[in-house]
């Protein structure tokens, strides 16, 4: 089975900077990889899927990148608004697995 | 614009079903692109997907090996909704249940782009 691997968990950053969320794929997972933001006591929205194709209507502050088995977020001059838990999501024909989660605090 | 209205109920005893509706507005459960799927997020388990349904002239059903035997996803043509039905509950399952959309937009992606807002289920007696 394939094992996705979030980093870090958590992630200290202040309005203006840029972020990286990094995804490890135990295998290759071609480019089936998506990123979602959730905040507290809502549903995940999704950010980015096919690797780096943003959802529409996401701002284009936020990036994806990767190949293979490593696949980042980047979040270019975080808002107030872009604090909240990412998670990735991998995609094949016999699993749809999501990572671990990076909650993204106000430094 | 298509949204997803879930319903069921919050409390479901040990080793009873759960069972959950997610109704479809703005869109068909029998459209021949999007697929129709359940995810259920707790702290310990974190975000799983558990299955879908699609119709691509016929009707298709796929299941998450972890409640694979205990799972049923059914579309409602009639009603224009999808359920999921969960047998043999324990603590385990107790979790915020989703119904989720993969669209026109993000088909054949994998990547989940409407969800509906959730429902907690809590398995206790």
């Amino acid at each position: 089975d394939i094992q996705m691997t979030q980093s870090p968990s958590t992630l200290s950053a202040s309005v203006g900077d840029r972020v990286t969320i990094t995804c490890r794929a135990s295998q290759r997972i071609n480019h089936w990889m998506a990123w979602y933001q959730q905040k507290p006591g809502k549903a995940p929205e999704l950010l980015i899927y096919e690797v780096s194709n943003l959802a529409s209507g996401v701002p284009s502050r936020f990036s994806g990148r990767g190949s293979g088995t490593e696949f980042t977020l980047t979040i270019s001059g975080l808002q107030p608004d872009d604090f909240a838990t990412y998670y990735c999501q991998q995609y094949n024909s016999y699993s749809r697995l999501f990572g671990q989660g990076t909650k993204l605090e106000i430094k | 614009q298509v949204q997803l209205q879930q319903s069921g109920p919050g409390l479901v005893k040990p080793s009873q079903t759960l069972s959950l509706t997610c109704a479809i507005s703005g869109d068909s459960v029998s459209s021949n692109i999007a697929t129709w799927n359940w995810i259920r997020q707790s702290p310990s388990r974190g975000l799983e997907w558990l299955g879908r349904t699609y119709y691509r002239s016929k009707w298709y059903y796929e299941y998450a090996v972890s409640v694979r035997g205990r799972v049923t996803i059914n579309p409602d043509t009639s009603k224009n909704h999808f359920s999921l039905q969960l047998k043999s509950v324990t603590a385990e399952d107790t979790a915020v249940y989703y119904c989720a959309r993969i669209g026109r937009a993000v088909s054949g992606t994998g990547a989940f782009d409407l969800w509906g807002l959730g429902t907690v289920v809590t398995v206790s007696s």
